[in-house]
This record gives C-alpha cells, sequence and structure tokens, in this order.
C-alpha cells in the first residue's frame, strides 16, 4: 500500500514553455500533498503544500505564479512549471500524506531539463 | 538557522558491516522523525520512523535510536549489503502534526563487496 505515482518521470523542453507535473495516490485518499525540489546531490527542499479543494502553501522564496499547483481531487496534485527556464531544471518530487503517524510517501520523482 | 542535519557525508563499509549513519536536529519540538533511502535518480523510500515519546524502534535490518537529551538521531543496518548502497536522509516534522517534513543533508552510504 502507501504508493505515490508522477508523471512523467523525464520531460525536456525548450526554454519559455510550459511543463505539467502529476502526482497521484493510487491506493489512499490524500488531503495534503507537497512538492519538493532536489538539485543534484544536494538535499530536498520544500516548495509548497498542496491541500485538497484550496490554494496551495508556498515555502519562502518559491514563486506562486511561476509553480503552480492545483489539487483538485483526494488522489491527484499538479505542478506546473510556468515559463520554464535552464535553472528551473531539477529533479521534482512530490509526496502524499497519511495522517496519524504523518508519514510521508513519496513518488518516483520527475527530471525535469529545460533547454 | 534550525535544521536537520547529518554528521557526516560518505560512510563506506564492507558488506556484511553493520552501518550507523548519525542525524543531529535542533528543533526540540520536534516530535516525529523519519530515515529515507534514497537511490540514484528515484524518489526517497521511507525505512523506519520513530515517535519522541520512544527511544528505540527496530525494524527488518534497521533500528533507529533516538536521544532527545542531545537532540540525536541514528540509523543502524545490521549486515550491510551491496543493495543497501543510497543516500540515506533523516526528516523531522518540525512544524508539528499534517505539516511537511524538512530534511538533512543526507549521507551517502557505499557497500563493497
Amino acid at each position: 500500500g502507501a504508493v505515490v505515482s508522477q508523471h512523467p518521470s523525464r520531460v525536456i523542453c525548450k526554454s519559455g514553455t510550459s511543463v505539467k507535473i502529476e502526482c497521484r495516490s493510487l491506493d489512499f485518499q490524500a488531503t495534503t500533498m507537497f512538492w519538493y525540489r532536489q538539485f543534484p546531490k544536494q538535499s530536498l527542499m520544500l516548495m509548497a503544500t498542496s491541500n485538497e479543494g484550496s490554494k496551495a502553501t508556498y515555502e519562502q522564496g518559491v514563486e506562486k505564479d511561476k509553480f503552480l499547483i492545483n489539487h483538485a481531487s483526494l488522489t491527484l496534485s499538479t505542478l506546473t512549471v510556468t515559463s520554464a527556464h535552464p535553472e528551473d531544471s531539477s529533479f521534482y518530487i512530490c509526496s502524499a500524506l497519511i495522517p496519524a503517524p504523518d508519514t510521508q510517501y513519496f513518488g518516483p520523482g520527475t527530471r525535469l531539463t529545460v533547454l | 538557522g534550525e535544521s536537520v542535519g547529518l554528521h557526516l557525508p560518505t560512510l563506506s563499509v564492507q558488506e556484511g558491516d553493520n552501518s550507523i549513519i548519525n542525524c543531529a536536529y535542533s528543533n526540540s519540538a520536534s516530535d516525529y522523525f523519519i530515515w529515507y533511502k534514497q537511490e540514484s535518480g528515484k524518489g526517497p523510500q521511507f525505512i523506519i520512523d520513530i515517535r519522541s515519546n520512544m527511544d528505540k524502534r527496530q525494524g527488518q535490518r534497521v533500528t533507529v535510536l533516538l536521544n532527545k537529551t542531545v537532540k540525536h538521531l541514528s540509523l543502524q543496518i545490521a549486515a550491510t549489503q551491496p543493495g543497501d548502497s543510497a543516500v540515506y536522509f533523516c526528516a523531522e516534522n518540525r512544524y508539528g502534526a499534517g505539516t511537511a517534513l524538512i530534511f538533512g543533508k543526507g549521507t551517502t552510504l557505499s557497500v563493497s563487496s
């Protein structure tokens, strides 16, 4: 149980285009999901908290107009990187929260490369 | 600022040895900790967790120890195998129940046969 999927696993796009990444909880419902990004050989940095049916909460320094998050159902959250630039190239990872005991299960990640 | 950190960025062991990976945290209010394993190009994989009302928890070949007095967390892997080679992160729920985990810097474990 507690499987989280992400799609796509890898995407290459041109600078200026937008990319949508999907995060799904496959066998449970997740009111809360989180989005992280990870640069090579670094730790995971929290970008935002995604709550079903409400606006996402962004961490300081993360542009909400650039990283659009939508959590329209209890099993799906999407992250859209708008007007992507090469510096947005990174590994994006989502997680879904199972309350009590608050365990987060992570997706396999999406490798974004912006040319 | 406060952070979850690890003592050593890398650890190299021989197959069959026991491995100990350490983590220091600074927020005494954190009450839930998790160890994750991340293989190259993949998302973090849950290994074991522990609540602050415990000081030890055992899983299959893994043990997590929590010392709240010195705010120290460790992961012990028994009979380490080549498949254990990965980056290990400790994480804490620094801001309370239902909030995102905050990750430490990670320790790269290399197991040679």
